[in-house]
């Protein structure tokens, strides 16, 4: 059975750190890795996916990477700010776009 | 382009009552997905339909839960009674998908969030 853990489960940063969330999973054979951002009483907003096949995904100050053989994806923030607070969830389709999530990482960034 | 709709956003109920979900998914998606994210938990898949036809349930109470998509667009999740433990966001996601294929991307609605008291 898949699962899926975040580390650290909250995490709290002065604004303009750059900082990195972790996410592992206990079985390699996954089809892609999505990170999503949930705001307080929202829905989740997807931010990238990372097919099986690549290593990294970039866009605007996010980077997340995906090492499968050894189970894991970080998300990496760059400059952080004020509005990226909200908690970070990484999911992993175990096939047919059936997705187990993790239970996410809480980030608060102060100004 | 249009999101994911889901409505009611809120909703209150006592324990034993009944309620039920709506979801339209983005226009032209396949797969449709209900998810229910208990408060602190990631999502937990319960249904997931391709087209009008259910590929995975697996994970559905099915005593007390029940989920349709007929014409193969918009769904509706019921729950019939309600207990305390199924205090949640319902939330409901849509992918453009064909069979067999496993790439593509998750897009979510904002939930409806269920307080059975």
């Amino acid at each position: 059975k898949q699962e899926v853990t975040q580390i650290p489960a909250a995490l709290s940063v002065p604004e303009g750190e750059n900082l990195v969330l972790n996410c592992s999973f206990t079985d390699s054979a996954i089809y892609n890795l999505q990170w999503f951002r949930q705001d307080p009483g929202k829905g989740l907003t997807s931010l990238l996916l990372i097919q099986s096949s690549q290593r990294e995904q970039t866009s605007g100050r996010l980077n997340a990477s995906l090492d499968k053989s050894s189970g894991r994806s970080t998300l990496y923030i760059a400059a952080s700010q004020p509005g990226d607070s909200a908690t970070y969830l990484c999911a992993v389709n175990t096939g047919f776009q059936k997705l187990v999530f993790g239970t996410g990482t809480r980030l608060l960034v102060s100004p | 382009e249009a999101g994911v709709a889901q409505s009611p956003r809120y909703k209150i109920i006592e324990k034993r009552q009944s309620v039920a979900f709506w979801c339209n998914p983005i226009s032209g998606h396949a797969t449709l997905y209900w998810y229910q994210q208990i408060l602190g938990q990631g999502p937990k898949l319960l249904i997931q339909f391709q087209n009008n036809g259910v590929v995975d349930d697996s994970q559905l109470p099915k005593d007390r839960f029940s989920a349709e998509r007929l014409k193969g667009v918009d769904s509706t999740l019921k729950i019939q009674p309600a207990k305390l433990e199924d205090s949640a966001v319902y939330l409901c996601a849509s992918s453009l998908t064909a069979t067999g294929r496993n790439t593509g991307e998750l897009f979510f609605g904002e939930g409806s969030r269920l307080t059975v008291l």
